[in-house]
């Protein structure tokens, strides 16, 4: 059973586009929700996160947008650029027992 | 200060025998994660470490995976009779349990069973 689930699978974007990917989930216990990075042949980073009380979180040009009675969130990769290409992870973070949950991610790559 | 540290980085393996991964986690992390990233899948969880409670071992797919983290600190995954489908990235993950959790991944250790 996926507990967070991540559209699309794959993304194509013209450099100087928007990237969206979204991810929705079902179990409100979740408390933390972060994105993450990740380039070939490393290990997923940390790229933003947000707390379900924000709607909005923005740290240059990458934004979080959730929407707590949808349950849904989603990353806008702002002026997207080739250097972005990368494999994006949604997660939930379950406070008790402070569990992750990952999205099966979106391979990401921004033409040049 | 180092990062979260695993070894070997690769591992080519004959099916039906043992592999042994290790994960050294950042000083003063309490909480250890093990994960399985599949070709072209997401992360699975495989077993979670919190300081000396018992492990959520709930994400091992079968009882030929077993893991133990000696000391608090360096955690070691153990596949027995390794089968084909084992062949995966195996990331490790570290961080504090208090504030936001943030992990921190190793750059995982590649199987490949023959």
């Amino acid at each position: 059973q996926q507990q967070v689930k991540q559209s699309p699978q794959s993304l194509i974007v013209q450099k100087g586009g928007i990237s969206i990917i979204n991810c929705a989930y079902e179990n409100t216990a979740f408390d933390y929700f972060p994105w993450y990075q990740q380039f070939p042949g490393k290990g997923p980073a940390l790229l933003i996160a947000i707390r379900p009380d924000v709607s909005e979180k923005k740290e240059g040009r990458f934004t979080i947008s959730f929407n707590k009675s949808a349950k849904q969130f989603s990353l806008h990769i702002m002026d997207s650029q080739p250097g972005d290409s990368a494999t994006y992870f949604c997660a939930a973070r379950r406070f008790t027992g402070n569990q992750f949950y990952f999205g099966t991610g979106t391979s990401l790559t921004v033409i040049p | 200060g180092a990062g979260v540290s695993q070894s070997p980085s690769n591992k080519v393996t004959e099916k039906g025998k043992d592999v042994e991964l290790r994960c050294d986690p950042i000083s003063g992390h309490t909480a250890l994660y093990w994960y399985r990233q599949s070709l072209g899948q997401g992360l699975e969880f495989l077993i979670y470490f919190q300081g000396n409670s018992a492990p959520d071992k709930s994400g091992l797919p079968s009882d030929r995976f077993s893991a133990e983290r000696t000391g608090g600190s360096v955690s070691t995954l153990t596949i027995q009779r390794t089968q084909q489908e084992d062949s995966a990235v195996y990331l490790c993950a570290s961080s504090f349990t208090s504030g936001t959790g943030e992990l921190f991944f190793g750059e995982g250790s590649r199987l490949t069973v023959l």
